[in-house]
């Protein structure tokens, strides 16, 4: 089975504070991807990753970016967390070609 | 614009009273669509792949089936246990190597006892 972990399931910082999110994967699949999912407004994508090092923008990167050292690490990094970055985040990885995404069970975030 | 939708926003159901969710898709040339389950406070898991019209998969009480425009997940005599939201993705046409996908909004389901 796959197995997508993530560093914590709820997490509680301050505003200012620099935040890691750690997402590891056991499957060695080369993408990687980071969403936040809000109510109302579904997933979205922040940033993936299609290899080591290697690293695309989705659909709302600002205020976040991201590493990817290892294949099986994918970390997500709030330069200076804001309360509208208080949210759920969920870390996801496929193998190409087949594309199923599998996700872990996600971080709630809070911002004070 | 490449899009996914989901309906209806919110099915409310009587345990054992079979009913269908929706999932239209305009994206051009479709390279799969996705279905996943995601209870409260948790990640996606995922369900079903589908990749071309006409294909039918099952599990348990779930069947999803896919046409050229649309996918559709019929839910037989379902159980309080199968209250979840639901959730439809189409791989991104425009990234084939990257395996993004697009997401739609969810179905949020209830079946009462």
């Amino acid at each position: 089975d796959v197995k997508v972990t993530q560093s914590s399931r709820y997490l509680v910082k301050r505003t200012g504070e620099k935040v890691f999110l750690e997402c590891v994967q056991d499957m060695d699949h080369e993408n990687m991807f980071w969403y936040r999912q809000d109510p109302g407004l579904g997933l979205r994508l922040i940033y993936f990753s299609y290899d080591v090092k290697m690293k695309e923008k989705g659909d709302i990167p600002e205020g976040y970016s991201v590493s990817r050292e290892k294949k099986e690490r994918f970390s997500l990094i709030l330069e200076s967390a804001s309360t509208n970055q208080t949210s759920m985040y969920l870390c996801a990885s496929s193998f190409p070609p087949q594309k199923t995404q599998y996700f872990g069970p996600g971080t709630r975030l809070l911002v004070l | 614009e490449d899009q996914v939708t989901q309906s209806p926003e919110a099915l409310r159901l009587q345990e054992g009273e079979s009913s269908s969710l929706n999932c239209s898709y305009t994206v051009s040339g479709l390279r799969g669509l996705f279905w996943y389950r995601q209870d409260p406070g948790k990640g996606p898991e995922f369900l079903f792949t589908l990749y071309s019209a006409g294909e039918e998969k099952e599990k348990e009480r779930l069947k999803a089936t896919l046409t050229k425009k649309e996918s559709f997940l019929h839910i037989t005599a379902p159980k309080p246990e199968d209250s979840a939201t639901y959730l439809c993705a189409v791989q991104d046409p425009g990234s084939s190597n990257t395996g993004k996908l697009i997401f739609g909004q969810g179905t949020t389901l209830q079946v009462k006892p």
